[in-house]
């Protein structure tokens, strides 16, 4: 079946520092992929839209300039969290949807941020 | 509204049926999902019943869709200890790009 890949699934950054994401399609390509973040026992927050080739569509109090999404092909998307502080610490998690495949919507398997 | 709602807490007897409500809003809607996530882990997809549908059962669960109410629930019969953890409510809003918009979980725990 597909699969959706993050990497890495558990990461400790310094204050100040910039981290990474990166979600992949493994066996479809996705045009669209969706962020996540969960606060500590709360719901999952979509925070963006990520369009292949295109600027990502942001979610209402969402900084773009804080949370960098780049899309560059049919099968990677990135989050980069920049200048990372320890209220960035938190459960971020992607899904990708399959156009060829009825427009199913998968998840990846998170990514543990703790901001030190 | 852009709300998915769900009760917080459900507190359910090993052996028992435990059944997690959720409600929506948006009658675009054309998947609705339970997402279950264990402690420290991602999230599983349990199932999902599209919005045509009354019913949906595999094995131990059983999902209702009261389409006219705009009301989802999830029935785990003889539920285990295996089953404690945060289940989610999702829809899939058709008219905004496919985006999955969830509820704020529901937390179940297993009484011995």
């Amino acid at each position: 079946g597909a699969v959706v890949s993050q990497h890495p699934s558990r990461v400790i950054c310094k204050s100040g520092t910039s981290v990474k994401i990166e979600c992949r399609s493994l066996d479809f390509q996705a045009t669209t992929m969706f962020w996540y973040r969960q606060f500590p026992k709360q719901s999952l927050m979509l925070m963006a839209t990520s369009n292949e080739g295109s600027k990502a569509t942001y979610e209402q109090g969402v900084e773009k300039d804080k949370f960098l999404i780049n899309h560059a092909s049919l099968t990677l998307s990135t989050l980069t969290v920049t200048s990372a502080h320890p209220e960035d610490s938190s459960f971020y998690i992607c899904s990708a949807r399959a156009w060829d495949r009825g427009n199913t919507i998968y998840f990846g398997e998170g990514s543990w941020l703790t901001v030190v | 509204g852009e709300d998915v709602e769900q009760s917080l807490f459900l507190s359910v007897r090993e052996g028992d049926s435990s059944v997690i409500n959720c409600t929506y809003t948006d009658s675009s809607s054309t998947y609705l999902y339970w997402y279950k996530q264990e402690p420290g882990a991602g999230l599983q997809l349990l199932t999902y019943i599209f919005s045509n549908m009354d019913m949906k059962q595999d094995q131990r669960l059983t999902v209702l869709l009261n389409k006219k109410d705009k009301h989802l629930s999830l029935r785990i019969a003889d539920t285990q200890t295996g089953d404690s953890a945060i289940y989610f409510c999702a829809e899939k809003r058709m008219n905004r790009d496919d985006k999955i918009i969830f509820g704020k979980g529901t937390r179940l725990h297993i009484l011995p």
